[in-house]
């Protein structure tokens, strides 16, 4: 069993539509999530940054941790065509080394 | 946030030759850095982490020989893969802590990457 699982996709959605993105994770010990947005041929870019449950909102962006279930979600308000791109959700490992442990990427595609 | 930089960002070369890939943190210094493959379509896989002024730490699986990890200075790691082959065609991306040294809490920033291709 992968630490981090996320559904690839693809994820086709019409313009203006709320997305949610998933992932589950394995070790209870995990405590920090994050979110990258991944261009075409481009580094990860930092969304979203949550420690332990709870919501955090960031414009159009909503970051959700359960931890009882071990599910994070991240949430798109109001899609945009700029909004297509891969989306890897991402924990920390839990031996303070820093290291990121990557679930495998959920491609969107917004259509105008 | 802060800003990492890579170079260069797209290298073809030869199968046999030496490729040499260069991570900078452009306005904060780094300790640590990490460099990462990614393969198209798939999540990022660490291949090892590298630290200023030590050896690189590799993940298992990684030739340390064929990877070579250089961390110069707070701001620059180098990463050379030795005797390309085509296998090794692939993505490299660093990352590096927004704090500059390692903790649990910080968060990574990464450089654009670097696709490489070995005919």
């Amino acid at each position: 069993q992968k630490e981090v699982e996320q559904d690839p996709g693809p994820l086709s959605v019409p313009e203006g539509a709320i997305v949610s993105l998933n992932c589950t994770y394995s070790n209870s010990a995990f405590q920090y999530f994050m979110w990258y947005r991944q261009y075409s041929r481009k580094g990860p870019e930092l969304l979203m940054y949550t420690y332990s449950s709870g919501n955090k909102e960031d414009g159009r962006f909503t970051a959700q941790v359960d931890k009882s279930s071990k599910y994070i979600s991240l949430f798109i308000r109001d899609s945009q065509p700029s909004d297509s791109a891969t989306y890897l959700c991402a924990t920390y490992n839990s031996g303070n080394t820093g290291k990121l442990i990557f679930g495998q990427g959920t491609t969107l595609q917004v259509k105008p | 946030g802060a800003v990492v930089s890579q170079h260069p960002s797209w290298v073809i070369c030869k199968s046999g030759t030496s490729v040499k890939i260069e991570c900078r943190s452009l306005d904060f210094q780094a300790t640590t850095m990490f460099w990462y493959r990614q393969f198209p379509k798939q999540s990022l896989m660490l291949m090892a982490t590298s630290n200023e002024g030590s050896k690189a730490t590799y993940e298992q699986g990684v030739e340390k020989d064929k990877f070579l990890i250089n961390h110069a200075s707070l701001t620059l790691s180098t990463l050379t893969v030795t005797s390309a082959h085509p296998e090794d065609s692939s993505f490299y991306i660093c990352s590096a802590p927004g704090q500059g040294t390692l903790k649990n809490t910080d968060t990574q920033y990464f450089g654009p990457g670097t696709r490489l291709t070995v005919l």
